[in-house]
């Protein structure tokens, strides 16, 4: 089973900073299937990027992810109050298609 | 645009079985790999498996020997049973549509669409 830590645990910044979440896997992934998904409290998780760097429909270009072999980043450009979340990554490669422990981004 | 509608019972009694549907309005039912997730209250995120329209399924090694998946394609619904549940299955249950992306000789499916999700208690 592959093992996704993310980390930081809690993210606090300002509306207009950057953050940026990291996903390690504890085996090599392949760019074309590692995911993340963006929850807000009470809701069901909306993907944000799949296959590393492509933005789902809908997703605006603050969002960006990048990254290879077992190192994966989501950054998230201009902070809006809106991104308050906790963020998952997923891998899909191989079953069980594990997820990360999440990522909470708290606005000031 | 697709919507995926879900409904279960949402208490049961340890030992009991949940059983929950999943139905898709709009779009194609076929392609998909058609799959369920469970969040443990403020917990992260569990896949539970995943079932094609012709039911070929797969399922976590952690829930396997309970689990089973169902598909009907008539009705454009899946469905997932989990059996002898406890406490530690009190959850918030999603269903979600595995959508492919295919590489080289094979289709690897990420989550794109998400139902609402069904909260189930186990309690006595």
């Amino acid at each position: 089973e592959i093992v996704l830590t993310q980390s930081p645990g809690t993210l606090s910044l300002s509306p207009g900073e950057r953050a940026t979440l990291s996903c390690r896997a504890s085996q090599r992934v392949s760019t074309d299937t590692l995911a993340w998904y963006q929850q807000k409290s009470g809701q069901a998780p909306r993907l944000l990027v799949y296959a590393t760097s492509r933005r789902a429909a809908g997703i605006p270009d603050r969002f960006s992810g990048s990254g290879s072999g077992t190192d994966f980043t989501l950054t998230v450009n201009r902070l809006e109050p809106d991104d308050s979340a906790v963020y998952f990554c997923q891998q899909y490669v191989s079953s069980p298609k594990t997820f990360g422990q999440g990522t909470k981004v708290e606005i000031k | 645009q697709v919507q995926l509608q879900q409904w279960g019972a949402g208490l049961l009694k340890p030992s009991q079985s949940l059983s929950l549907t999943c139905a898709v309005a709009g779009g194609s039912f076929s392609g998909y790999q058609w799959t369920w997730v469970r969040q443990a209250p403020g917990q992260g995120l569990e896949w539970i498996g995943e079932i094609n329209e012709r039911g070929d399924t797969d399922y976590s090694p952690s829930l396997k020997s309970r689990v089973a998946m169902s598909v009907d394609t008539s009705k454009r619904q899946f469905s997932l049973s989990l059996t002898s549940v406890t406490a530690a299955d009190t959850a918030t249950y999603f269903c979600a549509r595995g959508q492919g992306l295919q590489l080289w000789r094979f289709t690897h499916y990420y989550l794109d669409v998400w139902g609402r999700g069904t909260s189930v208690t186990v309690s006595s």
